[in-house]
């Protein structure tokens, strides 16, 4: 168990819906990261999160947004949904610990959009 | 802004052949960290590296660190099955980190 809670798991959903994924990090990481992982791909790096202001983006498209919340939570939307929208989102909180700056993954939310 | 370039995107092996992976950075990095994912599972942390030349070894995984701080390799020695699956390298620069795309290794018994 890493720590970091995705939720949920698995989504399916429709053509032109919307859809929020969440993101609970690890407790007192400030940074979160969102990727998305398509079907034997790569990570996709989409955006990360700092103590609840964006850091940096990647290649997210518009019809995506996220945000932390002061809790540290975050959030990521995804809206007019696409079947190649579908894909596993992972979130990974970081922290400077003994073995370097670490980051833990969720286990990842795998949309499913038909 | 900072990229990570990792190649090859596939390796397949036969078990107790050699494997190595390459990650190279756009710009300078404070370290790199190299992270496996099982297939069906989530990255998992193995190493960091964070000086220039740096050369750490995990049992039969070697990780290197080159001289400019802007490229990495992993390197496994004799793979055996329980080795597939897809390893990450990731920059980290200024509180970002990006992550290669992954080679993602088979290895046939």
């Amino acid at each position: 168990d890493s720590g970091v809670t995705q939720t949920p798991k698995h989504l399916i959903t429709a053509t032109g819906q919307r859809v929020t994924l969440r993101c609970s990090p690890r407790s007192g990481d400030l940074s979160v990261y969102w990727y998305q992982q398509s079907l034997d791909q790569g990570l996709q790096f989409l955006i990360q999160y700092y103590n609840g202001e964006e850091r940096a983006k990647g290649n997210i498209l518009e019809r995506f947004s996220a945000q932390q919340f002061p809790d540290l939570h975050s959030e990521l939307n995804l809206s007019s949904l696409e079947l190649g929208d579908s894909a596993l989102y992972f979130c990974a909180s970081s922290v400077l610990g003994v073995r370097g700056t670490e980051a833990f993954f969720g286990q990842g939310t795998r949309l499913t959009v038909v | 802004g900072q990229q990570v370039m990792q190649i090859p995107q596939y390796q397949h092996v036969q078990e107790g052949e050699d494997f190595t992976t390459y990650c190279n950075s756009s710009t300078t990095l404070s370290n790199i960290q190299w992270y496996k994912q099982r297939p069906g599972g989530h990255p998992v942390f193995l190493i960091q590296l964070v000086k220039s030349g740096e050369v750490k070894k995990q049992k039969r995984l070697t990780f290197q660190f080159g001289e400019a701080k802007k490229n990495s390799s992993l390197h496994i020695t004799a793979t055996q099955t329980t080795d597939v699956g897809t390893y990450f390298c990731a920059g980290h620069n200024n509180n970002d980190m990006r992550f290669g795309a992954g080679t993602r290794l088979t290895v046939k018994p």
